[in-house]
């Protein structure tokens, strides 16, 4: 089985700081994933990656950036926290175009 | 207008009922067609995925895809409690190596 990891479920982080969320998987997937999902909104794309250090903006892309020096770890960095940003974030992986996207339990971030 | 619809519910139904969860969208370009289960806390888990139009079957999950009407279903025969959860339903037109668009979710309950 496809397992993607989120190295916490719950984070707590106060304004303007500097913040890292962090996503492995061990299926060797080339495509990796950060959405975040809110009430109402549903999940939507900040980033996403197809190789090592390749990346693409999503559609809600403002005031992150993401870091791919490995296939199996993806990055997730919020330069300097807003409470807008308090949200559950998801990370997911998948191999080819034709495979659907397996996800990690997600983090649960609030910024105070 | 969202791109996709989908009711989010609450929709509650007694054990052993047959459920209907469904999305409309709008982006005939669709090919790709999914639907996730997610437990509370937890992230999105894989139940069925689809390419194009016609049905698809999985032990109690059926998902139907019409493009002409650009309308998809889930079917769940035997609801059962563990059933409880809410289902996204996410689709693409260039793959699942890229972008997603998913639906709000529908919150389904299954009572004893």
């Amino acid at each position: 089985d496809v397992k993607v990891t989120q190295s916490s479920r719950y984070l707590v982080k106060r304004t303007g700081e500097k913040v890292f969320l962090e996503c492995v998987q061990d299926m060797d997937h080339e495509n990796m994933f950060w959405y975040r999902q809110d009430p109402g909104l549903g999940l939507r794309l900040i980033y996403f990656s197809y190789d090592v250090k390749m990346k693409e903006k999503g559609d809600i892309p403002e005031g992150y950036s993401v870091s791919r020096e490995k296939k199996e770890r993806f990055s997730l960095i919020l330069e300097s926290a807003s409470t807008n940003q308090t949200s559950m974030y998801l990370c997911a992986s998948t191999r080819d175009t034709d495979q659907p996207q397996h996800f990690g339990d997600g983090t649960r971030l609030s910024i105070l | 207008q969202k791109e996709v619809e989908q009711d989010p519910g609450p929709l509650s139904v007694p054990e052993g009922a047959i459920v209907s969860l469904n999305c409309t969208y709008s982006n005939s370009a669709f090919q790709y067609f999914m639907w996730y289960r997610q437990y509370s806390r937890k992230g999105p888990e894989l139940l069925m995925y689809t390419y194009s139009s016609g049905n698809k079957e999985d032990g109690r999950f059926t998902a139907q895809v019409d493009k002409s009407s650009k309308y998809i279903s889930l079917f769940i025969r035997d609801s059962q409690p563990s059933d409880s959860a809410t289902y996204l339903c996410a689709m693409s037109a260039a793959g699942t190596a890229s972008k997603l668009t998913f639906g709000t979710g529908t919150r389904l309950q299954v009572t004893l």
